[in-house]
C-alpha cells in the first residue's frame, strides 16, 4: 500500500497571501495524484487531478505541481472561502490512498 | 444536475448489518465506476470499495468479506451492504463517481455508528 504523507498538518496563512501544501508518496505514483478540499460538514470537492489539471469550475488561484513522489498544491492568493482541510490522493496503485490532510487556517 | 444522495445510515450494534444507498441523478451509475469512501469522526478519508462499469468489484482489506458493493441499474442507485459491523466501521460514508480512480462527484454522506 502506498502511504501518502502531507505536511504541514496545520498551516496558518493570512488572507491574500500564498499557501503551499506538500504531499509525499512512499513510492512513485507518476502524475496520478489528486487534491481535494473539504469544509466542515461537507463532502470533499475535487480540485486537481493528474497532479496539475484543475477540475471543472476550480479557480485559477489553485495550482498543482510535482511528479513521482513529491507534490505541491499552491493557492496563490487566499480567499476566505479557501480555509479548509486539503487531502491528496494517489491513484497509481490499488488500494487508492489518501494523505492525512492539511488544515489551512486563518492567521 | 449531476448529484449523488446517500441514505441508510444509522446506529447499529456490533455484529449487526446495514445497507447504504446512493441515488444518482444527471448521469448513469452503470456506465461509470462508482466507489464508497468513508471518514471516521475527526479523521481522514479511506477508500472502501469500487464497482466497475463492467461489474467487477474490489474492496479495501479492512472490509473484505464483510461489505458488498452493488448497483440497481433500473433505479440508477449504488448500494453498500455492510455485515459483521465493528466499532471501527463508525464513519461518514460517501459515495463518489470514480473517473476511473479519482473521485469527481461526491454525495453529502451518511453517518454510520456502530455501538452497543
Amino acid at each position: 500500500e502506498i502511504v501518502m504523507t502531507q505536511s504541514p498538518a496545520t498551516l496558518s496563512v493570512s488572507p491574500g497571501e500564498r499557501a503551499t501544501l506538500s504531499c509525499r508518496a512512499s513510492q512513485s505514483v507518476s502524475s496520478n495524484l489528486a487534491w481535494y478540499q473539504q469544509k466542515p460538514g461537507q463532502a470533499p470537492r475535487l480540485l486537481i487531478y493528474g497532479a496539475s489539471t484543475r477540475a471543472t469550475g476550480i479557480p485559477a488561484r489553485f495550482s498543482g505541481s510535482g511528479s513521482g513522489t513529491e507534490f505541491t498544491l499552491t493557492i496563490s492568493s487566499l480567499q476566505s472561502e479557501d480555509f479548509a482541510v486539503y487531502y491528496c490522493q494517489q491513484y497509481n496503485n490499488w488500494p487508492l490512498t489518501f494523505g492525512q490532510g492539511t488544515r489551512l487556517e486563518i492567521k | 444536475e449531476v448529484q449523488l444522495v446517500e441514505s441508510g445510515g444509522g446506529l447499529v450494534q456490533p455484529g449487526g448489518s446495514l445497507r447504504l444507498s446512493c441515488a444518482a441523478s444527471g448521469f448513469t451509475v452503470s456506465s461509470n465506476y462508482m466507489s464508497w469512501v468513508r471518514q471516521a469522526p475527526g479523521k481522514g478519508l479511506e477508500w472502501v470499495s469500487v464497482i466497475y462499469s463492467g461489474g467487477s468489484t474490489y474492496y479495501a482489506d479492512s472490509v473484505k468479506g464483510r461489505f458488498t458493493i452493488s448497483r440497481d441499474n433500473s433505479k440508477n442507485t449504488l448500494y453498500l451492504q455492510m455485515n459483521s459491523l465493528r466499532a471501527e466501521d463508525t464513519a461518514v460514508y460517501y459515495c463518489a463517481r470514480t473517473v476511473p480512480t479519482y473521485f469527481d462527484i461526491w454525495g453529502q454522506g451518511t453517518m454510520v455508528t456502530v455501538s452497543s
